[in-house]
């Protein structure tokens, strides 16, 4: 059972360019969320979705970031026109439906993107 | 101020001694999760926690609703411990998670 993939690991892009992150959840689970570490900051939410739907995206910059969960293939993180400020690492994790409780975090090994 | 705050942000030690890393947060929680990140590296979970006391190998987390704190414990550290450690809330049970801002610990051999 494969953890949580992401890909690419390392992505470079130009200012003005469109950057495209990918998360594919560990199996079985329906729950995504990405978050986004800037350099010497800590970890920040910025959204949540599950299957073709947005739950929560009150951490999502207003502008240039959108994310999709498709009821087939990964979810993707889109960011439109790069600024060097979007420089960071960007994590997905994943977790199961829960019906109570709270919910496990599984993490993927993270896409550091690079705007030169 | 920050809903999650770690202490120490630094800590550098000699193998083999006792490590404690603290976290106190400032809002109702359904679960507390402990995280480590080697440089460069993805995220590990280690431990979630909801009440009382969790243990894995020479890693201890504990936590104390009421006073809404937890503390992750390393015993007989090693050099391989070196890493950032950590600490996020959960307030719902699917809520994305908050994030403290990481200990950074080096243990030295």
């Amino acid at each position: 059972n494969a953890g949580v993939m992401q890909n690419p690991r390392h992505l470079v892009r130009r200012r003005g360019q469109e950057a495209r992150l990918r998360c594919s959840p560990m199996k079985g689970h329906s729950h995504v969320y990405w978050y986004r570490q800037l350099p010497e900051e800590g970890l920040k939410f910025m959204v949540y979705l599950q299957k073709e739907n947005i739950i929560d995206e009150s951490g999502m910059p207003k502008e240039r970031f959108s994310a999709e969960f498709p009821k087939e293939g990964p979810s993707i993180l889109r960011i439109q026109q790069v600024v060097r400020g979007d420089s960071a690492a960007y994590f997905c994790a994943s977790s199961p439906l829960i019906q109570s409780g709270s919910t496990e975090a599984f993490f993927g090994q993270g896409t550091r993107l690079t705007v030169v | 101020k920050n809903e999650v705050e770690q202490s120490p942000q630094n800590l550098t030690a000699q193998e083999g001694e006792f490590i404690t890393i603290n976290c106190s947060y400032s809002v109702g929680i359904s679960a507390l999760h402990w995280l480590q990140q080697h440089p460069g590296g993805g995220i590990v979970s280690l431990f979630m926690l909801s009440s009382g006391k969790k243990k894995h190998g020479r890693l201890i987390a504990t936590i104390n609703i009421q006073e809404k704190h937890s503390s992750l414990h390393i015993t007989a550290s090693h050099p391989r411990d070196s890493a950032v450690y950590i600490c996020a809330v959960r307030r719902g049970g699917a809520d994305g998670l908050t994030f403290g801002k990481g200990t950074h610990l080096i243990i030295q051999p």
